[in-house]
């Protein structure tokens, strides 16, 4: 079992719509929370950053997390045909230094 | 500009022709690790650096080696690639928080 799952998609919704990306994990020592976007023959870039449980909202994106069940989600309201790209969940630990822990990523496309 | 650079950004090679990838930051950051990407697997760290001549294994070191002889610099050196290590290559930086900043990849074939 890996330590992050997320499912890859492919997830399709029309612009405009509220998307919700998820992953759960089973390392209970994760205490820090990363949602990056990658477009495509891109590097990584952060989106999301934030500690321990709850929620952080940052213009059109929130990141949640419930450290009680180990599931955390982003959501995109109003989403835009821009926001076309591959979401990728991290996460780390106090003590984890440089060592971050990917799910697959979410493929998403949002179309006109 | 902060930047993250790699180079090649393509490269296609054969199995056993020693090559190295190059990564440069300008940010003075003090950590760097080379991630490799494929599909189904997501994003694995392959080396990671604390600072200059501190170097660490990560998830996936075998048939790589890195060096950190500068703060700026953290070269990736395949010493006999083979067809398993074809794929996506990343390296990337960070500094004081938990940021990382990711180079634009390099896209490694080993026929």
């Amino acid at each position: 079992q890996k330590e992050v799952e997320q499912d890859p998609g492919p997830l399709s919704v029309p612009e405009g719509a509220i998307v919700s990306l998820n992953c759960t994990y089973s390392n209970s020592a994760f205490q820090y929370f990363m949602w990056y976007r990658q477009y495509s023959r891109k590097g990584p870039e952060l989106l999301m950053y934030t500690y321990s449980s709850g929620n952080k909202e940052d213009g059109r994106f929130t990141a949640q997390v419930d450290k009680s069940s180990k599931y955390i989600s982003l959501f995109i309201r109003d989403s835009q045909p821009s926001d076309s790209a591959t979401y990728l969940c991290a996460m780390t630990y106090t003590g984890g230094g440089n060592k971050l822990t990917f799910g697959t990523g979410t493929q998403l496309k949002v179309e006109l | 500009e902060a930047q993250v650079t790699q180079n090649p950004r393509y490269l296609i090679t054969v199995t056993g022709k020693k090559l190295t990838v190059t990564c440069s930051q300008n940010m003075n950051h003090e950590y760097m690790s080379w991630y490799r990407q494929d599909p189904g697997l997501g994003l694995r760290q392959i080396y990671y650096s604390m600072n200059v001549e501190v170097t660490d294994k990560g998830d996936v070191p075998e048939g790589y080696k890195v060096s950190r002889k500068e703060k700026r610099n953290f070269p990736l050196i395949l010493e006999s690639p083979s067809p398993n290590q074809t794929s996506l290559y990343f390296c990337a930086s960070r500094g004081a928080t938990d940021t990382q900043y990711f180079g634009p990849g390099t896209r490694l074939t080993v026929l």
